[in-house]
Order: structure tokens, then sequence, then C-alpha cells
């Protein structure tokens, strides 16, 4: 079975700083997805960032990119320049190649953005 | 084009009782998957549906179940609920063959308290 940890319950910066949330995973899978979502109060999930573990690069989109460690099994987000809209639970979640199991998610980081 | 659908929003169930939520994903999507969230577990895969057939389950007992209709909207049905089936349930839909495949778009959810 796979686990995801996040370890900081709560963040919270100064509009337009840089942030980064942290995720560790264990698994035994060598295929695998990775994603971050976002959790706004409107309670709907979006997806931020996707990384497939067989892609060295680092996922980016727009200010959001990722440090994925697949040796170390840590899958980190960085929020630039960050945006009062940001703030949020994020969730880390992994899934296995095969899809069984769904999607494991990590108990989740809740982002504060201070103005 | 209309994102995931869940009905209803809100339900209030007493102990003892079942319940159906519904979910319709987006046009063209054919993989339904449900999950479970709450302050205590986090957030918790239910199943997965593709082509009417369940692909995956997560580890809930059997009074949890599904289906997936050939228009691909989904049904989670829980029955003889217990205080602790409060809850809010995500549906997700994607269109490829999996989550790991394609992006997964989720429900704003249905929240549902158990008295």
């Amino acid at each position: 079975a796979q686990t995801v940890t996040q370890s900081q319950p709560e963040m919270s910066v100064q509009e337009a700083e840089t942030v980064t949330l942290s995720c560790t995973y264990d698994t035994s899978e060598n295929n695998y997805y990775l994603f971050w979502y976002k959790q706004p109060p409107s309670r709907q999930m979006i997806l931020v960032i996707r990384q497939e573990a067989y892609k060295q690069q680092n996922a980016t989109e727009n200010r959001f990119s990722v440090n994925f460690q697949k040796a170390a099994k840590s899958f980190s987000l960085k929020i630039s320049d960050s945006q009062l809209g940001d703030t949020a639970m994020y969730f880390c979640a992994f899934i296995p190649g095969g899809g069984a199991d769904g999607l494991t998610f990590g108990k989740g980081t809740h982002l504060i953005i201070q103005p | 084009k209309a994102g995931v659908t869940q009905t209803p929003r809100y339900l209030i169930k007493t102990r003892g009782q079942q319940v159906t939520l519904s979910c319709s994903p987006i046009s063209g999507h054919r993989s339904v998957s449900w999950y479970q969230q709450t302050p205590g577990q986090g957030l918790q895969f239910l199943f997965e549906y593709f082509s009417e057939t369940q692909r995956n389950k997560g580890n809930f007992p059997g009074r949890f179940s599904g289906r997936q209709f050939s228009n691909s909207r989904s049904e989670m049905n829980v029955s003889t609920l217990e205080l602790g089936d409060s809850a809010l349930y995500l549906c997700a839909s994607s269109a490829g063959t999996g989550l790991m495949n394609t992006e997964a778009f989720f429900g704003q959810g249905t929240r549902l308290t158990v008295v």
C-alpha cells in the first residue's frame, strides 16, 4: 500500500512571496504519477500540477513548479509570486501506473496568503 | 462545457437509512471515481468505474456500493447509515482509461450528514 505524508498542516506567507509545500511518499512501485491538488473554500478540488515518475524533468505550470526527487521519494510544490487566491488546502496525491487503489492523498497543507 | 455535477449538494439522513448520491461526469468522460473526505481520515478512495464496470475498489465495507450507467453517469449508495458516514463525498471524472492518464476533474461534492 502507498502512503503520502505532508508534514506541514498549515503555512502562512505574505503576498508575492515564494512558498514551498513538502510531500513525501512511500511505494514499491516503479511506475506512478504524482499530483498536487488545490481545494479552496468552495471545496472543489482543482489539479495544480502533475508529474510522471519516469520523467526526470520537473513539471512546471506558470507560477507552480515541483521538485521531484525519486530516490528520496520527495515531491515538493513551489509557488512563486503567491497571490491571495492561492489561499486553500493543498493535497499531494499518488497513483500507481496501473491505477489500482485510486488516488492516495496526503492529509493536506492549509496555505494562507496574507495581504 | 459543463463540469462534473454532483447531486444533491447537501443531505441529512438518519442512522439506519440508506442514501444514493449522483454524479454526472463531463460529457465524453468515461471514467468516474468516488472519494470520501472527512476531517479525521482525510480523502479516501471508494471506487472507480469505467464503461459501466467497477475497475478498482477501496477499503470500505460492503454497505458502500456504486454503479455506472451507459451514459457514464454514476451513483453511489450507502446502506444502513452510521454516524461515521458523515462526510463530503467527491466524484471525479476523466476522459481516458484512468486517472493516471488524463486529468481528473472533481465535482463540488455532496455533504452528507448522518444524525
